[in-house]
């Protein structure tokens, strides 16, 4: 169970367009989902958490107009790198917490897409 | 800025050998620390959950430990096996915000 989806696996694209990646919970309903981007050697950073039905919250340095978020339903968010450079190649990952899970909110494990790798030329 | 660090970056083991690896996180404001095993070419799965100082988790051959005081927890392997090979990531809460704040990952290699 608690499988999450994400797509696409890999996607290249050219600098100026928009790319859509999507992050979809299968078999659990989730309220809040979270968007990482992970630099080669480096630890997954957080960039936005996604809360179903309201704005998402970015971190700081994360420049809410060019990565936006949506997070219109409890099974799906969505994550588009507008306007994208070359700077923005790297790989996305989105996870998501079980709404119904017992236990505690946090002590309750993320469930983790598979993640997309994306390369602007 | 919350920092959470692995040690060793890297690993390279015989199948058969015992392992292990060591997450440091800030030793105030505990709430929440998680392992998870990600093998590549798919998502990272969720090991332990700990919230205890002095927890102790097994799951098969994998077990963990977590001193909050001291800010550390182990993640042990007993006898590796070659599906073992994977980068295993730790991941700290606070008692503030709902961010996890993830390191770096250790990478096992386990040699046949």
């Amino acid at each position: 169970g608690a499988v999450v989806s994400q797509h696409p696996s890999w996607v290249i694209c050219k600098s100026g367009t928009s790319v859509k990646i999507e992050c979809r919970s299968l078999d659990f309903q989730a309220t809040t989902m979270f968007w990482y981007r992970q630099f080669p050697k480096q630890s997954l950073m957080l960039m936005a958490t996604s809360n179903e039905g309201s704005k998402a919250t970015y971190e700081q340095g994360v420049e809410k107009d060019k990565f936006l978020i949506n997070h219109a339903s409890l099974t799906l968010s969505t994550l588009t790198v507008t306007s994208a450079h070359p700077e923005d190649s790297s790989f996305y990952i989105c996870s998501a917490r079980d709404r119904d899970m017992t236990g505690g909110l946090y002590n309750s494990p993320l469930h983790f897409g598979n993640g997309t790798r994306l390369t602007v030329t | 800025i919350l920092n959470v660090e692995q040690s060793p970056q890297s690993l390279h083991v015989q199948e058969g050998d015992s392992t292990n690896f060591t997450c440091s996180f800030p030793s105030s404001n505990f709430y929440a620390l998680h392992w998870y095993r990600w093998e590549t070419a798919k998502s990272p799965e969720a090991l332990f959950v700990m919230t205890l100082n002095g927890d102790e988790k097994k799951k098969g051959r994998i077990s963990a430990t977590l001193n909050t005081k001291e800010g550390y927890s182990y993640l042990y392997i007993k006898g590796s096996q070659p599906e073992d090979s994977a980068t295993y990531l730790c991941a700290f809460k606070d008692n503030y915000g709902q961010n996890f704040v993830f390191g770096p990952g250790t990478r096992l290699s386990v040699l046949p």
